[in-house]
């Protein structure tokens, strides 16, 4: 069964400084890797995704995130913050074999200061 | 090309009471989603339909929660009896499903539930 575990509930980064966001997953298969953002009030929207191809993956608004399957990881990183950036991060992880069942980790929230 | 649309997009009832939220996806996509998401927690599934079959429904409260999928399309979610610890955003979601990349999904704004 899939599992996706989001290190920290919350992270707070300075304007302009570079963002961590951690996420480990659990899959008995080749598993595809996603990052949703969702901001106050709005819809969850696709940032970046991973499906079997380049390991290293560029999504929206400068985010990027790695594949790293000998640490079952998938961090999304950004080099330097905007304000604009604060919101609630989602990893989620789905495999064909499960019937596409897809399951998001807990969130981690975002602060950007000034 | 249309989003993934959802109503009500907020509903106040009080506990024992019923409830139904709809949704209807993207056109052509085959598989439908219904997330609850909790104040402060992930989407959780409660139900995914591929087409019309079922695909998962572990994680959905049948002695209260029932979902269907009528001709593959829309889907109604409805809450009977609601209790306090229902109150949620209920995200409905949809993808291309085995057509296309698994776990992309597009979502609506959501319906948010209060139980008083």
């Amino acid at each position: 069964a899939q599992s996706v575990t989001q290190l920290d509930s919350h992270v707070s980064v300075s304007e302009g400084t570079p963002v961590l966001l951690r996420c480990n997953y659990s899959s008995s298969y080749s598993p595809s890797l996603f990052w949703y953002v969702q901001h106050p009030n709005k819809g969850l929207q696709l940032l970046l995704k991973y499906t079997s191809a380049a390991t290293l993956v560029k999504g929206i608004n400068g985010f990027e995130a790695e594949f790293k399957k000998s640490e079952t990881s998938f961090h999304l990183t950004k080099p330097s913050a905007h304000m604009s950036d604060a919101a609630e991060y989602f990893c989620v992880v789905s495999d064909q074999y499960g019937g596409f069942k897809t399951i998001f980790g807990a969130g981690t929230r975002l602060f950007v200061k000034a | 090309e249309a989003g993934v649309a959802q109503s009500p997009r907020y509903k106040i009832i009080e506990k024992r009471q019923s409830v139904a939220f709809w949704c209807n996806p993207i056109s052509g996509h085959a598989t439908l989603y219904w997330y609850q998401q909790i104040l402060g927690q992930g989407p959780k599934l409660l139900i995914q339909f591929q087409n019309n079959g079922v695909v998962d429904d572990s994680q959905l409260p049948k002695d209260r929660f029932s979902a269907e999928r009528l001709k593959g399309v829309d889907s109604t979610l409805k809450i009977q009896p609601a209790k306090l610890e229902d109150s949620a955003v209920y995200l409905c979601a949809s993808s291309l499903g085995g057509q296309g990349i698994p776990g992309e999904l597009f979502f609506g704004e959501g319906s948010r539930l209060t139980v008083l």
